[in-house]
């Protein structure tokens, strides 16, 4: 099993902030890293797949990067809609997902 | 645009199995490449990728779920459904059924259902 380990676990951010969460995988995975974004009592919605391509309707001010090993999903400028849980998951084998990071004013 | 949608029981008995259905609109389960998975998620957790099958209707399943997981498509009504066995307290979680493009290495989940919550409890 591939296990994803995120940090940090949670982090406290005002609007403006730029924002950086880091993806660490227990073997390297390529660039098959997807991030996804998820607001209490929703499904998660997918910000970034293959570490870097944005997906459809996803605002530039997300980007990602990394490969092999280690990953990071940066925020350029936070909006307050970006309060919420981000979640990586690899797809290099079957799929599992880091813990969360929970970014919070 | 397409949508899925989760349903089935709120409540399960222990040893018991816990069974969802995902109905999919907006397209057919049976056209395009794609596969159908689902991942469920206890309260305050992380989420789990419990399991998919494809279009052609061959499956694959995490390994830790793999002895007590049946997915199956059922095309003439356009949804795919989860069977998990002799569930515990420890299968109390929000299920969701979601979408990945395939075949290929690169795969996300690009369409999700709302989630439906499944309690194990006698």
């Amino acid at each position: 099993d591939i296990q994803m380990t995120q940090s940090p676990s949670s982090l406290s951010a005002s609007v403006g902030d730029r924002v950086t969460i880091t993806c660490r995988a227990s073997q390297s995975i390529d660039s098959y890293l997807n991030w996804y974004q998820q607001k209490p009592g929703k499904a998660p919605k997918l910000l970034i797949y293959a570490a870097s391509t944005l997906h459809i309707g996803v605002p530039s001010r997300f980007s990602g990067s990394g490969s092999g090993t280690d990953f990071t999903l940066t925020i350029s400028s936070l909006q307050p809609e970006d309060f919420a849980t981000y979640f990586c998951q690899q797809s290099y084998n079957n799929f599992s997902f880091g813990g969360g990071t929970k970014v919070e004013i | 645009q397409v949508q899925l949608q989760e349903s089935g029981p709120g409540l399960v008995k222990p040893s018991q199995t816990l069974s969802l259905t995902c109905t999919v609109s907006g397209g057919s389960i049976s056209s395009g490449r794609y596969y159908w998975s689902w991942i469920r998620q206890p309260a305050g957790k992380g989420l789990e990728w419990i399991g998919r099958i494809y279009t052609s209707g061959s499956t694959n399943y995490n390994p830790s779920l793999r002895s007590r997981v049946t997915i199956s498509l059922d095309t003439s009504k356009n949804h795919f459904s989860l069977k998990l066995s002799s569930v515990t307290a420890a299968d109390t979680a929000v299920y969701y059924c979601a979408r990945s493009p395939g075949p290929g290495m690169v795969r996300f989940f690009d369409f999700w259902g709302q989630g439906t919550l499944v309690a194990v409890s006698s």
